[in-house]
């Protein structure tokens, strides 16, 4: 398996911008989480999926941001419009009931507003 | 779900000797994972120890759980440079996939 696949890698954008994250989760992993980290708050988790329903988005910080996940193998985080102090690391990770509880992480996507 | 507390906040070594992490948590927990950071990169997970089990071992890693003291401390034997990174402890009530990850430890292998 390729592991959990983030896009864009990096993204560099101008405040007020729309900004979409990418996310395809391992096949077959019925949970889905968005994470943001930065030096200053460490990593935080934004937002997680079971089975592509949201089950607990306390952690988005406000609602200039949205995440999505049509499907099993995909799931947007959508910032708009984007502001400076959004800047920072967004990582996506994926886990399986039926592998207990160990979370497996994709690359990050490095996301600078400027 | 519960977020454990690492200790040192960070750690500086010289290649080839040994680093000890450890974790403290407030609640009873099924588990409790080892995750490592490198810089820039995502989490990588090492190691799962159940509260039933007090010690475990995978290659160079070795874990201890003490589930009285709610503590639990993550050996590093025999270090390398490629060791630098975070490290992450999370303990795990159960019953929810959501885990919380706190500040952990930063060691530095200084080759």
């Amino acid at each position: 398996d390729a592991g959990v696949i983030q896009s864009p890698r990096h993204e560099v954008t101008e405040m007020g911008q729309e900004v979409t994250l990418r996310c395809k989760p391992i096949s077959g992993h019925d949970y889905l989480f968005w994470y943001r980290q930065t030096m200053m708050r460490g990593l935080e988790l934004l937002i997680y999926f079971n089975n592509n329903v949201p089950i607990d988005d306390s952690g988005m910080p406000e609602d200039r941001f949205s995440a999505k996940m049509p499907n099993a193998s995909f799931s947007t985080l959508k910032i708009q419009p984007s502001e400076p102090r959004d800047s920072a690391v967004y990582f996506c990770a994926s886990s399986s009931t039926l592998q207990g509880d160990t979370q497996y992480f994709g690359p990050g996507t490095r996301l600078t507003v400027l | 779900s519960q977020q454990g507390e690492e200790d040192p906040q960070a750690l500086s070594i010289q290649e080839g000797e040994n680093a000890t992490m450890n974790c403290s948590y407030k609640t009873s927990i099924n588990n409790l994972q080892w995750y490592r950071q490198n810089s820039g990169r995502g989490l990588v997970h090492l190691i799962l120890i159940r509260s039933n089990e007090r010690e475990k071992h995978s290659g160079r890693l070795r874990v201890t759980l003490d589930t009285s003291k709610k503590s639990s401390s993550l050996l590093i034997t025999a270090s390398r440079a490629a060791d630098t990174a975070s490290y992450f402890c999370v303990p795990n009530s159960g019953g929810y996939q959501k885990v919380t990850f706190g500040i952990g430890t930063k060691l530095q292998v200084i080759p």
